[in-house]
């Protein structure tokens, strides 16, 4: 039973427009959630997080909105590079189980094209 | 400013065989977790280490996989008479803390069961 879920396996997007990655969640003591970001042959590298009593969190073209109510989140990438084409990994912590380890969904694969 | 360190990158073992992987943590980190990802799915937990002490190994298989971190040296993740199903990617990642729920992850070791 998957925890978290990125149902989009891919999205392709042109360049200099947004990217806009979701994730869903079903676990409700989840109070952390992660993005990372991860090239082939490489191992994922953090990207950027939110708390769960934040609703958002903006890092330069990067953004985390977190909608507790709907156990959504979503990854806004603005404006998109082709250096952003990668797999994205939501991922989140909390107290299922242990609070050291990330749950992770299966990525989206981002392709932006110049 | 080393990051996380993991060898071999690649290992390739007959079925049967032991598998030993090595992680190194980043420079003032104290916890240590191991992650697989099978090919297509996302990041699996599989243990959670301080030095000298397993906290969380709920998702270790329960035959055939250990882990340890010494006090000196690095984490190990062991596997003994691999089979060819434990073909996967293993990443380990690293923290300062529990508190900071940010990991850090390793290039990881990309082991493949002949």
């Amino acid at each position: 039973d998957q925890q978290v879920k990125q149902n989009s396996p891919s999205l392709s997007v042109q360049e200099g427009r947004i990217s806009i990655l979701n994730c869903d969640y079903t676990n409700s003591m989840f109070d952390y959630f992660l993005w990372y970001k991860k090239y082939p042959a490489e191992g994922p590298t953090f990207l950027i997080s939110i708390s769960s009593i934040k609703d958002k969190n903006e890092d330069g073209r990067f953004t985390v909105f977190l909608n507790k109510s709907a156990k959504h989140l979503s990854l806004h990438i603005v404006p998109s590079q082709p250096g952003d084409s990668a797999v994205y990994f939501c991922a989140a912590s909390g107290y299922g189980g242990s609070q050291g380890n990330l749950i992770f969904g299966k990525g989206t694969k981002l392709s932006v094209k110049p | 400013n080393a990051g996380v360190m993991q060898n071999p990158r690649h290992l390739v073992r007959r079925r049967g065989q032991e598998a030993r992987l090595r992680c190194s943590p980043m420079k003032g980190h104290s916890h240590v977790y191991w992650y697989r990802q099978l090919p297509e799915e996302g990041l699996k937990f599989m243990v959670y280490l301080q030095k000298e002490n397993i906290i969380d190994e709920s998702g270790m298989p329960k035959e055939r996989f250990s882990a340890e971190f010494p006090k000196e040296g690095p984490s190990i993740l062991r596997i003994q008479q691999v089979v060819r199903g434990d073909s996967a990617a293993y990443f380990c990642a690293s923290s300062p803390s529990l508190g900071n729920n940010e990991q850090f992850f390793g290039p990881g070791t990309r082991l493949t069961v002949l």
